[in-house]
């Protein structure tokens, strides 16, 4: 199975501010990383598909990268509503394995 | 619109067994391969099974294999969990999930819980 790194696990951030999150894969594959935001008592909302596309209707302040074992969630600008837990997940090979979140706190 | 709606969650003894549904609308269910993604309480996200457009091909995570079998009946657009020899582990909110193309989750359901418990 692919496991799924995070990090942080959790990250305090000002509005306006520039963040990033890591997610690093246990093997090698191309560009099938997605990534996904959850609120609390809500279901995951898909935001960037095949590593660094951007889901319809996703603001342009979020963007993904990377290739191979490592790759990355931005958001240029904190928004009040960005406040949220993060998921990467790889849909190379099932199990299609989720990484452990990071929790994004307001400072 | 696409909606996914979960039922069927409840609390269960271990040991027992109970079955989930998802009522499908808004799409051409036949057309999409499905996926039952879980939710322990405070925890992350879990891939659980997965459904060819035709049910001939089933995949699942090794911790629920030969317990849980995920069906789904097009004709009523409707996916399922059947879920056997529960267990405490077990215990989690249970989504309905649309891949929209390789296992990326585009839609998903409200959820529903599972709580394993005597």
């Amino acid at each position: 199975d692919i496991q799924m790194t995070q990090s942080p696990s959790s990250l305090s951030a000002s509005v306006g501010d520039r963040i990033t999150i890591t997610c690093r894969a246990s093997q090698s594959f191309t560009n099938f990383l997605n990534w996904y935001q959850q609120k609390p008592g809500k279901a995951p909302k898909l935001l960037i598909y095949d590593a660094s596309s951007l889901q319809s209707g996703v603001p342009s302040r979020f963007s993904g990268s990377g290739s191979g074992t490592a790759f990355t969630l931005t958001i240029s600008s904190l928004q009040p509503e960005d406040f949220a837990t993060y998921y990467c997940q790889q849909s190379y090979s099932s199990p299609y394995t989720f990484g452990q979140g990071t929790k994004l706190e307001i400072k | 619109e696409v909606q996914l709606v979960e039922s069927g969650g409840g609390l269960v003894q271990p040991g027992g067994s109970l079955r989930l549904s998802c009522a499908a609308s808004g799409f051409t269910f036949s057309s999409y391969w499905m996926t039952w993604v879980r939710q322990a309480p405070g925890k992350g996200l879990e891939w659980v099974a997965d459904i060819k457009q035709d049910g001939t091909q089933k995949k699942y995570v090794d911790s629920v294999k030969g317990r849980f079998t995920i069906s789904r009946d097009n004709t009523k657009n409707s996916l399922f969990l059947q879920m056997n020899s529960l267990r405490a582990e077990d215990t989690a909110v249970y989504y309905c999930a649309r891949p929209a193309g390789r296992e990326t989750f585009d839609y998903w359901g409200r959820g529903t819980l599972v709580t394993v418990s005597s």
